[in-house]
């Protein structure tokens, strides 16, 4: 069956130091990835997807960045973080872009 | 692009009634769409999902409805327990198109009372 990883579960950053979330599939190939943002008590936010290994897509101008380095393996990165990058970011997968997404377990990011 | 409006945002029920909520969707070419449940601090976690070409499904306690026409969708949730206690999103696709990306609903807390 297949699973999602993501670490850490948490993260306290002070402001202007860089960040790197990852994530990773096992038990698929190829599949879609996806990260999400969700502020306190909001929705969720398309941050990025990838269809490939290389392959991103931006959905939200903002101070992020992702890469696809692995076929399974996806990375939220930032050079310099900012107050309003706190959050609860979320890692997502579906089969080829068929059929529903399924989440991590997330990783709370606090910038102090 | 698409955009998805949820309502209540807030929904209280007494144990063993129904809950209802709803979904409105912009995009005519939409035909998937997947409802979320969220305990605090956790993943959303899938509970039931639709496709365009069927009007209703049901699952237990928990069905939902589809009316193209009016691009809308429904969850009901019957005879609430407490652990229905969370927060439930709607979202809406294209199946096969580009990401095949989800766009959320805002969403809705709902309470359970014992």
């Amino acid at each position: 069956s297949q699973t999602i990883h993501q670490w850490p579960a948490t993260l306290v950053q002070p402001v202007g130091s860089p960040l790197s979330l990852e994530c990773t599939v096992e038990g698929t190939s190829n599949p879609n990835l996806y990260w999400y943002r969700q502020a306190a008590g909001r929705g969720l936010q398309l941050l990025f997807y990838s269809v490939g290994i290389g392959q991103i897509s931006s959905e939200v101008p903002q101070n992020l960045s992702a890469s696809r380095p692995q076929d399974r393996q996806f990375i939220l990165s930032s050079k310099k973080l900012l107050l309003s990058d706190s959050g609860f970011y979320l890692c997502a997968w579906n089969g080829q872009g068929k059929g529903p997404q399924h989440f991590g377990d997330g990783t709370r990011l606090s910038i102090l | 692009g698409e955009n998805v409006e949820q309502h209540p945002s807030t929904l209280s029920v007494q144990e063993g009634d129904s809950a209802v909520i709803k979904c409105t969707y912009s995009d005519s070419a939409s035909n998937y769409f997947p409802w979320y449940k969220q305990e605090l601090g956790k993943r959303p976690q899938l509970i039931i999902d639709i496709r365009s070409n069927v009007g209703e499904k049901k699952d237990q306690r928990i069905a939902v409805t589809l009316n193209k026409t009016a691009k809308h969708f429904s969850l009901h949730i019957t005879e609430t327990q407490p652990e229905d206690s969370a927060v439930y999103f709607c979202a809406a696709s294209r199946i096969k198109a580009a990401g095949n990306k989800l766009t959320f609903g805002g969403g809705t807390r709902v309470l359970v009372k014992p």
